[in-house]
């Protein structure tokens, strides 16, 4: 099935510093949701932007939704230890069926 | 309140058996989703269950693959036959509603998934 373009696939990282991932599709979508995944878990919900432009925080986290409706960016500021984990896209298009199409995901590695 | 609930957690069985993976999801969502998480991937939709509306089962691989929704909650994913290359993650997901009028209502929870290993 389909699948969006995330990058980059791997990220090592200090502690404190900020973090930037990105994901590109070839279909425009009116919602775009990020998620992470920590092992042996399902993805939780982290942000979801319903507006082309939209910019919207939760704590150190940041994310917006491209004007073409074709991507979306996420920041992660000042990373700590619990930040450690798989962070996906996903986009939505609402209809009727609603499902979401995933990225291939961004694998986060926090050294101290 | 509990979440989106699955099991068994883990499952390992040997080529050519049928599987049965269950979903329980949050109650009161109308909408019901099937995925699965190859190793290493992101996530592939498998089915979707609307209220009592016909299912949306583009995504499945084959016809070895079926799903159903009794009473408009739980809901099980069988697999027959089963292959090694059916060896991944499901995981279910339901949301309050679905479709063009749900207006935000969409977001999809997940439950923590199946691990499925073929031998």
């Amino acid at each position: 099935g389909q699948q969006l373009n995330q990058s980059p696939q791997s990220m090592f990282i200090q502690e404190g510093e900020d973090v930037s991932m990105n994901c590109t599709s070839s279909s425009i979508f009116n919602t775009w949701l990020w998620y992470k995944q920590d092992p042996g878990e399902g993805p939780v919900l982290l942000i979801a932007l319903y507006k082309a432009g939209e910019l919207t925080s939760n704590g150190r986290l940041t994310a917006q939704f491209g004007i073409t409706r074709k991507d979306s960016f996420l920041n992660i500021s000042a990373s700590i230890p619990s930040d450690v984990g798989i962070y996906f896209c996903a986009g939505q298009y609402t209809g009727t069926a609603s499902k979401l199409t995933f990225g291939t995901g961004t694998r986060l590695q926090v050294t101290l | 309140g509990a979440g989106v609930s699955q099991s068994p957690s883990n499952k390992v069985t040997e080529k050519g058996k049928d599987v049965e993976l269950r979903c329980d999801p949050i109650s009161g969502h109308t909408a019901l989703y099937w995925y699965r998480q190859s190793l290493g991937q992101g996530l592939e939709f498998l089915i979707y269950f609307q209220g009592n509306s016909a299912p949306d089962k583009s995504g499945l691989p084959s016809d070895r693959f079926s799903a159903e929704r009794t009473g408009g909650s739980v809901s099980t994913l069988t697999i027959q036959r089963t292959q090694q290359e059916d060896s991944a993650v499901y995981l279910c997901a339901s949301s309050p509603r679905a479709g063009p009028l749900a207006g935000g209502q969409e977001t999809q929870y997940f439950g923590p998934g199946t691990r499925l290993l073929v031998l």
